[in-house]
């Protein structure tokens, strides 16, 4: 099945303005995360949040959580150029064994443009 | 900031060879990944490892592939005879897994695999 799918594919905005992305998963998680990736270079942690919360902040990054629409959403507040990166949701299903076995969606190319 | 460190960055090889790839996990760490991305495609789980034996692995990883922890420090990923389609970023991840963020990965800068 597909897990993790991001919209948009790609987006495009100017410096200071904000960003958000979403993401779209079909089976019952135990949590849900985001992950950012550099052009060629590896996937650094973001934000978690659990099964059981609904908005999770963290600087200048906002998490939604709505496990009745099984989708959430990334808000990145007054962007900067150096966000120009790729988000990844990535999801833990609930019930699983391994603590790290993350389904990965296909990702939102953000290019922020000073 | 501990570092999952992995090498080599980038290795060229020929159909049918075998390559090993090596990642260094956080030393405190406890269980290891590897992952996936073909290039344009999602990032995809390959295995996961702990306690010296593989604790889950997708369909992906067939019996070309294996995994090992030589030693206390080392953790590599071998395919036995590499196939074009095994043209990928090949990424090391490890996580505590206990207690608060044993779910979160840290994932190393990659391996890109290249097949000819």
């Amino acid at each position: 099945s597909q897990q993790g799918e991001e919209d948009p594919q790609a987006l495009s905005i100017q410096e200071g303005e904000n960003a958000t992305m979403n993401c779209s998963y079909k089976t019952s998680i135990n949590n849900l995360q985001w992950y950012r990736q550099n052009s060629g270079r590896g996937l650094v942690h973001l934000i978690l949040i659990r099964s059981n919360e609904r908005e999770k902040h963290s600087g200048r990054l906002r998490v939604t959580l709505d496990t009745s629409k099984k989708s959430s959403s990334l808000l990145i507040t007054a962007s900067r150029a150096a966000d120009t990166a790729s988000y990844f949701c990535a999801t833990v299903n609930a019930g699983g064994t391994s603590y790290g076995k993350l389904t990965f969606g296909q990702g939102t190319i953000l290019t922020v443009h000073p | 900031e501990p570092e999952v460190t992995q090498t080599p960055s980038h290795q060229v090889t020929q159909m049918g060879q075998e390559v090993i790839l090596r990642c260094v996990p956080i030393s405190n760490h406890l269980y290891f990944y590897w992952y996936r991305q073909i290039l344009g495609q999602k990032v995809e789980f390959l295995v996961s490892f702990y306690n010296n034996e593989i604790s889950e692995k997708s369909e992906i990883f067939d019996d070309q592939f294996s995994v090992e922890r030589p030693d206390g420090s080392n953790f590599t990923l071998k395919i036995r005879s590499t196939k074009l389609e095994d043209s990928a970023m090949y990424f090391c991840a490890s996580t505590r897994g206990r207690g608060a963020g044993a779910n979160v990965l840290t994932f190393g800068a990659g391996s890109r695999l290249t097949v000819l």
